[in-house]
């Protein structure tokens, strides 16, 4: 089974430029979420997906960060401007998501590391 | 709002047992999963506990005390390849759906 694909790998910008992620789940996965990971911290969820429509988006700041899932599969986040707050790794997870199997586990991509100068 | 807790490093020798402590506060707590990742590396599921008790999984167990908040991570027979850091997560319920919260995460350095 192919695991949750991520690109870039990395990615240098400027502040105030934009920038995007793309990320392409595990097939068959109904759950997709964007976690932002800052350095020495856990995972923080930003946005979750439930096919192509938004379960959560409750710590996404809209103001700059937008994420869409067209078609229910694969996922692009984007930050515009970016500041240097934002300097992370974005990772994309997937999940079965069907039924209430709550022990199911979230597969995780390696994540694209972003750094903003 | 949810809320983790966990030591941030514990370093321990190759072959010894470390355990590795999580409390937690939050609402519509469902369960309690453990992650290892790896330096650059992805998040990678180890356990998930739903109800009290052990689970155990190779060398891996993990423990929930549903009454207590609390649970842990105990890594036995550890191999130079367990450095890591060590992530808990709460499994929480809501208008949203299922959702996954997770805490600071613990490194755990081991020399030989």
């Amino acid at each position: 089974e192919a695991g949750v694909a991520q690109s870039p790998r990395y990615k240098i910008i400027e502040k105030r430029q934009s920038v995007a992620f793309w990320c392409n789940p595990i097939s068959g996965h109904a759950t997709l979420y964007w976690y932002q990971q800052i350095l020495g911290q856990g995972p923080k969820l930003l946005i979750q997906f439930q096919n192509n429509g938004v379960v959560d988006d409750s710590q996404l700041p809209k103001d700059r960060f937008s994420a869409e899932r067209l078609k229910g599969v694969d996922s692009t986040l984007k930050i515009q401007p970016a500041k240097l707050e934002d300097s992370a790794v974005y990772l994309c997870a997937s999940r079965e998501g069907r039924g209430q199997r709550l022990n199911q586990p979230q597969h995780f991509g390696d994540g694209t590391r972003l750094s903003i100068l | 709002g949810q809320s983790l807790e966990q030591p941030s490093e514990v370093t321990a020798v190759e072959g010894a047992i470390v355990q590795i402590n999580c409390t937690y506060q939050t609402s519509g707590f469902y369960g309690l999963s453990w992650y290892q990742q790896h330096d650059g590396g992805a998040p990678t599921f180890l356990s998930y506990n739903g109800l009290d008790g052990l689970e155990e999984t190779g060398r891996f167990s993990s423990f929930l005390s549903r009454s207590d908040s609390y649970g842990y991570l105990l890594l036995q027979e550890l191999q130079m390849k367990d450095s890591a850091s060590y992530f808990c997560a709460v499994t929480t319920s809501g208008a949203a759906g299922n959702k996954l919260t997770f805490g600071g995460g613990t490194r755990v350095l081991v020399k030989p």
